[in-house]
């Protein structure tokens, strides 16, 4: 199975800050990485899939790099509705594994 | 608009059986892939299986931890995808949530996910 491995584990950011996340595969996963947010109680949403495709809706401030086994997201200016938990996914081979995920929280 | 509904989920004994019903709506049913995935309280996010289109097989793939248990299959008919659950344990708890493939293609990208359904597992 591919290790996916998120760091940091949480955050704290202000509003208007850049924020970097990271996550590693345990082996190369081409840019088969995608990114979902998370909002306590609600169901995860996809923002980035295949590294760096922006999801229909999802604000350009949002953008996704990397390939291989390493991978950001990074948020260009943090915004209050953006506080939440991040999770990445590698879509590369089943079983699909997600990383740990990383809360972002408010500074 | 897409949605999402799961239904199904509940108290359950160990070793007891479950079944989840997610209804879609919104889209072509017959034309995505669909999946289930699994969040035990304040955990990480787990992919339970997913089933094809009947057009690439309609075959299913599951995580080690639930083959030989849990089984997905769809009504097409209804607009509805299943996961059985036999041989239920205590870590099976968790909510679990139904989801869609990104695009037709697509068999290990999803979104929109439902809002969950919470199965517990204990005596």
């Amino acid at each position: 199975d591919i290790q996916m491995t998120q760091s940091p584990s949480s955050l704290s950011a202000s509003v208007g800050d850049r924020v970097t996340i990271t996550c590693r595969a345990s082996q190369s996963i081409g840019t088969y990485l995608n990114w979902y947010q998370q909002k306590p109680g609600k169901a995860p949403k996809l923002l980035i899939y295949t590294t760096s495709g922006l999801q229909s809706g999802v604000p350009s401030r949002f953008s996704g790099s990397g390939s291989g086994t390493d991978f950001t997201l990074t948020i260009s200016s943090l915004q209050p509705e953006d506080f939440a938990t991040y999770f990445c996914q590698q879509s590369y081979s089943t079983p699909l594994t997600f990383g740990g995920g990383t809360k972002v929280e408010i500074k | 608009e897409v949605q999402l509904v799961e239904s199904g989920g509940g108290l359950v004994q160990p070793g007891r059986s479950l079944r989840l019903s997610c209804t879609a709506s919104g889209f072509t049913f017959g034309d995505y892939a669909m999946s289930w995935f699994r969040q035990a309280p304040g955990k990480g996010l787990e992919w339970v299986g997913f089933i094809r289109i009947k057009t690439s097989g309609g075959t299913s793939e599951y995580a080690a931890s639930v083959k030989g248990r849990f089984t997905i299959s769809t009504d097409d008919s209804k607009s509805i995808v299943y996961l059985q659950m036999n041989s239920l344990k205590t870590e099976d708890t968790a909510l679990y949530y139904c989801a869609r493939g990104r695009i037709s293609t697509s068999a290990k990208t999803f979104d929109p996910w439902g809002q969950g359904t919470l199965v517990t597992v204990s005596s």
